[in-house]
């Protein structure tokens, strides 16, 4: 079993859709769940992070944390074109320096 | 402007020959890494450095080395490379938010394809 499992997608929606993209985990030490963003052809960038379990909104996008289940979700609003990007995931425990992503999911708004 | 820079962004080789990719940043950056994103496997990270000359492996540093002389550059390098390391490669730097902890934050460069034939 992989530490970090994530939906490949491809995940198409119509522009203004409600998108959910979630992860699922199996290290109950990791405290710092992230969400980064990449385009085609580019590095990823970091969208948001939360620490510990609990909910962070951000504009059009939220993450949510339930460590009792292992499961991570980040929902984006009013989703436009310019959101079509794979979005990965990321976490770490309290100290430790290496970061572990999952798969990443691939997002497609369509106009 | 701030920037992780990458070279080369593209590289053909063949089997046992040594090459390295640089990796510099400008944001005096004390955490560096590198990545290698996989299909269907996503980003692992293969080293990375607390500050100079300090650093640790990843979690598939097989086959892989590292430096870390000074603080804007991180070569990672392949002392012979096989063709299960063709791949792309991501270099990422970050602050620390206290000491000795990396920010969560991590800026990456614009990758590095590497072919091993």
């Amino acid at each position: 079993q992989k530490e970090v499992e994530q939906d490949p997608g491809p995940l198409s929606v119509p522009e203004g859709a409600i998108v959910s993209l979630n992860c699922t985990y199996s290290n109950s030490a990791f405290q710092y769940f992230m969400w980064y963003r990449q385009y085609s052809r580019k590095g990823p960038e970091l969208l948001m992070y939360t620490y510990s379990s609990g909910n962070k909104e951000d504009g059009r996008f939220t993450a949510q944390v339930d460590k009792s289940s292992k499961y991570i979700s980040l929902f984006i609003r009013d989703s436009q074109p310019s959101d079509s990007a794979t979005y990965l995931c990321a976490m770490r425990d309290n100290y430790g320096q290496n970061f572990v992503f999952g798969p990443g999911t691939r997002l497609s708004v369509l106009p | 402007e701030a920037q992780v820079t990458q070279n080369p962004r593209y590289l053909i080789t063949v089997t046992g020959k040594k090459l390295t990719v640089t990796c510099s940043q400008n944001m005096n950056h004390e955490y560096m890494s590198w990545y290698r994103q996989d299909p269907g496997l996503g980003l692992r990270q293969i080293y990375y450095s607390m500050n100079v000359e300090v650093t640790d492996k990843g979690d598939v540093p097989e086959g892989y080395k590292v430096s870390r002389k000074e603080k804007r550059n991180f070569p990672l390098i392949l002392e012979s490379p096989s063709p299960n390391q063709t791949s792309l490669y991501f270099c990422a730097s970050s602050l620390y938010t206290e000491p000795g902890l990396a920010s969560n934050e991590q800026f990456f460069g614009p990758g590095t394809r590497l072919t091993v034939l």
